[in-house]
């Protein structure tokens, strides 16, 4: 069955400092992977996504995510982070077959002044 | 002009009562889907919805009902509120039945507490 693990619950970063957020997954295709975001009291906004090609996605706000097929992972990264990115992130796999997103558990970040 | 929205925002009620929860979409979207997400901010499909056809049915208690007039628009009806249905739902769109491949424009939620 399809799953996602973010191991990391809490995540506190210093201001200007880079990010990696971690996500790994279990599908048995090849897989659509997603980075949402959510800050407080708002809905989930998507961050980017991979389905195929480039294994290096850019998304918005500066972050990227690599795909690495030999780890099942899909790592979040952004060069230096602002405050405004304290949040919740969450990683995501897509099923082509169920059209379902299956969610990780999510990672709260918290940035440090 | 709001993608998804979702009314109301926030929703206290007591136990035994029923509540519904509207969602309207303007992309254009087939396909829209409820989720839910616990105090521990686990996310988890409750249904989906595509042109009006229910696709997606979890395991979710009866006493949870969407309905979906149009393409557009799918509703939440929750009747005999029970505390642990206290939680976020929200609602979501996709271009297509396929949603998965494609990922979902989300609603800003709606908190339901139940007392």
């Amino acid at each position: 069955a399809q799953s996602v693990t973010q191991p990391d619950i809490h995540i506190t970063v210093s201001e200007g400092a880079s990010l990696e957020l971690r996500c790994n997954y279990s599908y048995g295709a090849t897989p659509y992977l997603f980075w949402y975001v959510q800050s407080p009291g708002q809905g989930l906004q998507l961050l980017l996504k991979y389905f195929s090609g480039d294994t290096l996605v850019q998304g918005i706000k500066g972050f990227e995510a690599e795909f690495k097929r030999s780890q099942s992972s899909f790592n979040l990264r952004k060069p230096s982070v602002h405050w405004s990115d304290a949040a919740e992130y969450f990683c995501a796999v897509g099923s082509s077959n169920t059209g379902k997103l299956i969610f990780g558990q999510g990672t709260t970040l918290q940035v440090k002044p | 002009d709001t993608a998804v929205s979702q009314t109301p925002k926030y929703l206290v009620t007591q136990m035994g009562n029923d509540k519904s929860i509207k969602c309207e979409q303007n992309l254009g979207h087939d396909t829209m889907y409820w989720y839910k997400q616990d105090s521990k901010k686990f996310l988890k499909i409750m249904f989906s919805y595509n042109n009006k056809e229910l696709i997606i049915n979890e395991t979710v208690p009866n006493r949870f009902s969407p309905k979906s007039p149009d393409k557009a628009h799918l509703n939440l009806h929750i009747n005999s509120l029970e505390l642990g249905d206290s939680a976020v739902y929200f609602c979501a769109s996709s271009p297509a039945e396929k949603g998965g491949t494609y990922g979902y424009t989300f609603g800003s939620g709606t908190r339901l507490t139940v007392v």
